[in-house]
């Protein structure tokens, strides 16, 4: 069965400190994993990491992934309130059109 | 960025109604995807759909059934609702092209069950 494991579940920060959310997964066949930001409403769409060592950059936010010891990170730098948010890592497989999500990190951002 | 609807978007109903929740998207999208996700939990898949006529039940079982007449349509219906049911329900499409899993979301429909 796929999995995928998020930490820390929760986190509390202040504003203009950097943060590295922790994504592992074990996917059949895989091909993907993604990342999103959920605030009160629906995910939205941050990355999708195929390739390995390569660093995906929006912004202050950034992603790479790890495809020989099965993980990616998240980094946030100089984070604002906005950012508070709950971030879902998702992974998917190759022959399957599904993504299994994993818990989110819930990143709280203080003034 | 996909566009993707979903109504009603809160839903407050008895015991025993019979309701239809509404997924649209204008993307031409061919995969779309039904999750639950109650609060501080993480999504689950309850039924997927790669094309018009075709809908399969995912991961986490589900009283609802779906139907895909329509590439853009993707309705949820429970005929015979219950407390259990209390939860958000997310709608998403992809294209589903190559390497491109990228789901895109609707706003969610939250669904209290009396």
């Amino acid at each position: 069965e796929d999995k995928v494991v998020q930490s820390p579940l929760s986190l509390v920060v202040h504003e203009g400190d950097t943060v590295t959310l922790n994504c592992s997964y074990e996917v059949t066949n895989f091909r993907s994993l993604l990342w999103y930001k959920q605030e009160k409403k629906a995910p939205t769409f941050l990355f999708m990491l195929t390739s390995s060592g390569i660093e995906k950059k929006s912004g202050r936010l950034s992603s790479i992934l790890d495809k020989k010891e099965l993980f990616s990170i998240l980094n946030i730098t100089a984070t604002q309130t906005g950012d508070s948010a709950v971030y879902l890592c998702a992974g998917g497989g190759a022959g399957s059109y599904q993504l299994t999500f994993g818990k989110g990190t819930k990143l709280s951002v203080i003034p | 960025e996909a566009d993707i609807y979903q109504t009603p978007r809160y839903l407050v109903i008895g015991t025993g109604k019979k309701i239809t929740l509404e997924c649209s998207q204008t993307m031409g999208h061919d995969k779309m995807y039904w999750y639950q996700q109650d609060p501080g939990m993480e999504l689950h898949l309850i039924h997927y759909s790669y094309g018009v006529n075709s809908t399969e039940k995912g991961d986490l079982s589900s009283e609802s059934t779906v139907s895909r007449i329509r590439t853009e349509h993707f309705p949820l219906t429970l005929e015979s609702a219950r407390p259990s049911h209390t939860s958000q329900y997310l709608c998403a499409s992809s294209a589903g092209l190559g390497h491109t899993d990228t789901q895109y979301f609707g706003p969610g429909t939250r669904l209290t069950v009396l």
